[in-house]
């Protein structure tokens, strides 16, 4: 699985748009690249995934550069709920074979 | 459709104790798999089960088993326990393939 590194924590304020990148040099040609949101005594919830270019769902956007070797998650307009801690999953088996959670990055969004 | 259902969603065991977590995927989700999650560690794969065969196997102790019926309702079961196995026991449930996992509230297990 490939390794991801991502920044342990951001802030933010209500109503900006909130960029988090992950790393993952050695992302592999079958590996697809997933993101999860988690809030306190709650188990993650999946937010979106992609495989390269751009996927876009109701509540965020995946950009993924031609080399693969990142992406980022754009929460467009955060609010107060959005604060959460977010993991980059990068793998072919996210389905849930051996799923590896990394740190993942605590975003705090202020009023 | 009916989420991912963990029970119990607390417990307090005393060391030397064992335990068994209980999980009900959503309907028809042949895929479930087991994390334990700790301030300091993190979320962890303990274990993935697909059609009642183990899969995948984390990095833990032998203490920590699990299994999966039939019906793809899944166990687990820590033995002896210690008190680093105080965590929060998350289950997720998928098709098996390489869609998104869906998971329960968790099951709280306290260790004194």
């Amino acid at each position: 699985l490939a390794k991801t590194t991502q920044p342990i924590s951001m802030d933010s304020y209500e109503g900006q748009e909130v960029n988090i990148t992950c790393s993952h040099n050695n992302i592999a040609t079958n590996d697809y690249i997933t993101w999860y949101q988690q809030f306190p005594s709650q188990g993650p919830r999946f937010i979106i995934q992609g495989y390269k270019t751009k996927v876009t769902n109701e509540v965020a956007s995946l950009f993924i550069p031609a080399d693969r070797k990142s992406s980022t998650l754009s929460l467009p307009r955060v609010s107060l709920s959005d604060t959460a801690v977010y993991y980059c999953l990068v793998g072919d088996d996210t389905g849930g074979f051996k799923t590896i959670f990394g740190a993942g990055t605590r975003l705090f969004v202020k009023a | 459709k009916a989420g991912v259902t963990q029970t119990p969603r607390y417990l307090i065991k005393t060391r030397g104790q064992q335990v068994t977590l209980s999980c009900s995927p959503i309907s028809g989700h042949r895929s479930v798999s087991w994390y334990q999650q700790t301030p300091g560690q993190g979320l962890q794969f303990l274990f993935e089960y697909f059609s009642e065969t183990q899969r995948n196997k984390g990095n833990f102790p032998g203490r920590f088993s699990g299994r999966q019926f039939s019906n793809s309702r899944s166990e687990m079961n820590v033995s002896t326990l210690e008190l680093g196995d105080s965590a929060l026991y998350l289950c997720a449930s998928s098709l098996g393939d390489r869609g998104e996992l869906f998971f329960g509230e968790g099951s709280r297990l306290t260790v004194l």
